[in-house]
């Protein structure tokens, strides 16, 4: 079945530094791939539709300037969180429609645990 | 108003119990419902979809929709061990984003 490859699982970073997080589809093409983060005991929260070629669309509320969507490829889009904070630590999961079905449902990655520290 | 609302649990069963997870929803034009699974530090898994209104079968796995009040749920029978996850509910709007329930997490006891 269709696989998203998320990288890296997790990753700590000091307080103002940057952190990339990559995307891939293994063996599909994507040209619309989806961002998510997920609090402790909260629900994943959409942040950002990642677009290839094209610049990504934000969730209300979702700084653009600080978390930068970069989809180059058809197969890869990264998260870059810059100037990152402890209250950016969270779980970052990313998707992608294999089928072009969007309601075949969405195929996601691993996700990616930051701390801030 | 958020666009689906999850009772997040958590909810403890023992093996072989039926086991009932719910969630409303706040948009009347909503079309497709989907549960996932989602394990510890991993993504959501698919399990199952609903168009529109009634039930849908897989395996132990019932989901259902009831349209007038804007209610889903999802019943697994026989539950098992390996069952314990948390569940989300989620909604797919017209413009193909999905959003998601907060997810009640579901431990079933050996």
């Amino acid at each position: 079945g269709a696989v998203v490859s998320q990288h890296p699982s997790w990753v700590i970073c000091k307080s103002g530094t940057s952190v990339k997080i990559e995307c891939r589809s293994l063996d599909f093409q994507a040209t619309t791939m989806f961002w998510y983060r997920q609090f402790p005991k909260q629900s994943l929260m959409l942040m950002a539709t990642s677009n290839e070629g094209s610049k990504a669309t934000y969730e209300q509320g979702v700084e653009k300037d600080k978390f930068l969507i970069n989809h180059a490829s058809l197969t890869l889009s990264t998260l870059t969180v810059t100037s990152a904070h402890p209250e950016d630590s969270s779980f970052y999961i990313c998707s992608a429609d294999p089928s072009g079905q969007a309601e075949d449902g969405y195929t996601f990655g691993s996700g990616t645990r930051l701390t801030v520290v | 108003q958020k666009e689906v609302e999850q009772d997040p649990g958590p909810l403890s069963v023992p093996e072989g119990a039926i086991v009932s997870l719910n969630c409303t929803y706040s948009n009347s034009a909503f079309q497709y419902f989907m549960w996932y699974r989602q394990y510890s530090r991993k993504g959501p898994e698919l399990l199952m979809y609903t168009y529109s209104s009634g039930n849908k079968e897989d395996g132990r796995f019932t989901a259902q929709v009831d349209k007038s009040s804007k209610y889903i749920s999802l019943f697994i029978r026989d539950s098992q061990p390996s069952d314990s996850a948390t569940y989300l509910c989620a909604i797919l709007t017209g413009a193909n984003n999905l959003f998601f329930g907060t997810g009640t997490r579901l431990t079933v006891i050996p």
